[in-house]
């Protein structure tokens, strides 16, 4: 069975542009969580979207947005990226709630802003 | 305010020693605890996920405790690998409408030849 994926793996983007992230839960998922990983820190949650609604919201500005779509796959998106965007962003799917059920996650997608 | 702490933040053991990681919470309701294995660059891993009625948990050379009353846990390593080098991160959900994850900031482990 496949596991969750993301992509792409790696990325580029300069200040002041936009990027689009994508997330694949494991087949039979319901929930999907995107999280922010800075170079030496734990993980930061950003968002958790189940049966296509947010669920929850970390502490982010609002350049950044995501959705999910009838297939349950996702999408963030950020907007007038900064220099400090630059992060390693997983996402995690859970058959139900992710508190409740557990999270499995993708191999993350490197983001690089110059 | 609901917070997880780890302790320590960062441990160098010989390769084949035993080692314990710590888990201290305040989060309220409780609802479960996780422990996560991630390497870096790299997703974490589920190592365990312990509910309320569980004391004890395994997997392989991987054991959890959990003591919901001093609201502590703890992640014991048996005969470490030098595949085991990777950071250990502690989860707590809270319960309710919205089972929000408290993550810790993880313990940094290295294991040396």
């Amino acid at each position: 069975d496949a596991g969750v994926t993301q992509s792409p793996t790696h990325l580029i983007k300069t200040r002041g542009q936009h990027v689009t992230l994508r997330c694949s839960p494991i087949s039979g998922h319901k929930s999907v969580s995107w999280y922010q990983q800075v170079l030496g820190q734990g993980p930061q949650f950003i968002f958790q979207y189940y049966e296509k609604e947010e669920r929850g919201r970390g502490n982010f500005p609002d350049r950044f947005s995501a959705r999910q779509f009838p297939n349950y796959s996702s999408e963030l998106n950020v907007n007038a990226l900064l220099l400090g965007d630059s992060a390693l962003y997983l996402c995690a799917s859970s058959l139900g709630r992710a508190g409740r059920d557990e999270q499995y996650f993708g191999p993350g997608t490197r983001l690089t802003v110059t | 305010k609901n917070q997880v702490e780890q302790s320590p933040q960062s441990l160098i053991i010989l390769e084949g020693k035993n080692c314990t990681l710590q888990c201290n919470y305040t989060v309220s309701p409780f609802s479960n605890l996780r422990w996560y294995k991630q390497d870096t660059g790299r997703g974490p891993v589920s190592l365990t996920i312990m509910t309320f009625s569980e004391n004890t948990k395994s997997n392989g050379r991987y054991t959890a405790t959990l003591d919901a009353d001093t609201k502590q846990s703890s992640l014991h390593i048996t005969a470490s690998q030098l595949s085991d080098s990777a950071s250990y991160i502690c989860v707590v959900s809270a319960g309710g409408s919205n089972y929000q994850l408290i993550w810790g900031a993880g313990t940094k482990l290295i294991i040396k030849p």
